[in-house]
């Protein structure tokens, strides 16, 4: 069965450190991926999304994710981050049978220490 | 503004008493969907819909119902809430193959 994997319940680092966030999933050929993230209270705003053509992909508020097949992953990735980044971030794949149905990761909580 | 909108926001309610959570959107969306989001579980998908009078259940539908008499709007339905239902729900919506947008969620707690 097709499945997400995001190793890391909570991540801590400092302001202006940089990130990378781990998704692995499970599934027979290039699938639809998305990063989504939920700020406490709010919904879930997509942060990128990779369908196909380039591997790497640039995403809102300088994130950027990088598809890599031979690992079956898709890392989220920013430079620096801010406090404002303290959020949740989900890793969710396209189902094969029906791209826009998602199956989620279980979240990954990003602390950031002052 | 393009949105979807959930109502209500937070809910207290008893074990037993029906209750409606409504979800609205107007970006003219084919496809719908209701999911709950419980701590380590990520999001699960409770219903979907394709389109006006189309619905499928997702992955833990039991103890839910949906309807899709509008294409705007796609209401989540506990005829018979149990404490086990006590979440976060979140409605999304989009145009087939693209990503979904989300409501900012309805925290229910069923006593």
């Amino acid at each position: 069965a097709q499945s997400v994997t995001q190793p890391d319940i909570h991540i801590t680092v400092s302001e202006g450190a940089s990130l990378e966030l781990r998704c692995n999933y499970s599934y027979g050929a290039t699938p639809y991926l998305f990063w989504y993230v939920q700020s406490p209270g709010q919904g879930l705003q997509l942060l990128l999304k990779y369908f196909s053509g380039d591997t790497l992909v640039q995403g809102i508020k300088g994130f950027e994710a990088e598809f890599k097949r031979s690992q079956s992953s898709f890392n989220l990735r920013k430079p620096s981050v801010h406090w404002s980044d303290a959020a949740e971030y989900f890793c969710a794949v396209g189902r094969m049978d029906s791209n826009y149905q998602l199956i989620w990761g279980a979240g990954t909580k990003l602390i950031i220490k002052p | 503004e393009a949105q979807v909108t959930q109502n209500p926001r937070y809910l207290i309610t008893v074990t037993g008493k029906k209750l409606t959570v409504t979800c609205s959107q107007n970006m003219n969306h084919e496809y719908m969907s209701w999911y709950r989001q419980d701590p380590g579980l990520g999001l699960r998908q409770i219903y979907y819909s394709m389109n006006v009078e189309v619905t499928d259940k997702g992955d833990v539908p039991e103890g839910y119902k949906v309807s899709r008499k509008e294409k705007r709007n796609f209401p989540l339905i506990l005829e018979s809430p149990s404490p086990n239902q006590t979440s976060l729900y979140f409605c999304a919506s989009s145009f087939l193959d693209q990503p979904q947008h989300f409501g900012d969620g309805t925290r229910l707690s069923i006593l």
